[in-house]
């Protein structure tokens, strides 16, 4: 079975700090996709980063950046000069064959 | 990006009515469309798969007779909760993939209260 984990529950960090948040997957396949998902309190779910597996580089979005370990199967996500805009529930998620499989969840407080 | 659109944002109804939710993608084709489910402070749960032209694929333990889905357009599926009940009070959110990017594009969901 296909298994996302994140470990940390919840974490809080102070605004303009850097923080790292914890995913690791499970999989047989050498091909697939892997996501963080951010959810405000809007619950509107906006893609913050993805990364293919077979690109061993680490995929970047401006403060955004991965960590992806393939053979250890860890897709970290790391938030530099953290905003208070970056209050949010954070998801880390695998897909293939279009169908995502979601992590429970970090819940990052930014505090001012 | 892309744009996913949901409509209505919020219903309540009354219980043993049924409530239609429509989903669609606004500026992009999707041949498959999917519905999940995500409780207070929870991590959505996938519950079908809504397939263009033919049937939806549902997960373990969704009621395909509770939740009907209907998938008539490129761009537009729907979610139908029949008979509605308290319990079925959630929040609901779908969700397209758009080709070549391989990734998910998600509506705003909406959100469900039975009476």
């Amino acid at each position: 079975a296909q298994t996302v984990t994140q470990s940390q529950p919840e974490m809080s960090v102070q605004e303009a700090e850097t923080v790292t948040l914890s995913c690791t997957y499970d999989t047989s396949e050498s091909n697939y996709y892997l996501f963080w998902y951010k959810q405000p309190p809007s619950r509107q779910m906006i893609l913050v980063i993805r990364q293919e597996a077979y690109k061993q580089q680490n995929a970047t979005e401006n403060r955004f950046s991965v960590n992806f370990q393939k053979a250890a199967k860890s897709f970290s996500l790391k938030i530099s000069d953290s905003q208070l805009g970056d209050t949010a529930m954070y998801f880390c998620a695998y897909n293939r064959d279009d169908k995502i499989i979601f992590g429970k969840g970090t819940r990052l407080h930014i505090l001012p | 990006g892309a744009v996913v659109s949901q409509h209505p944002s919020w219903v309540i109804c009354k219980s043993g009515t049924s409530v239609k939710i429509e989903c669609r993608s606004l500026d992009f084709q999707a041949t498959t469309m999917f519905w999940y489910r995500q409780f207070p402070k929870q991590s959505l749960m996938l519950m079908a798969t809504s397939n263009e032209g033919s049937k939806a694929t549902y997960e373990q333990g969704v009621e395909k007779d509770k939740f009907l889905i209907n998938h008539a357009s490129l761009t537009l599926s729907t979610l139908t909760v029949t008979s509605a009940h308290p319990e079925d009070s959630s929040f609901y959110i779908c969700s397209a993939p758009k080709v070549p990017e391989d990734t998910q594009y998600f509506g705003p969901g909406t959100r469900l209260t039975v009476l």
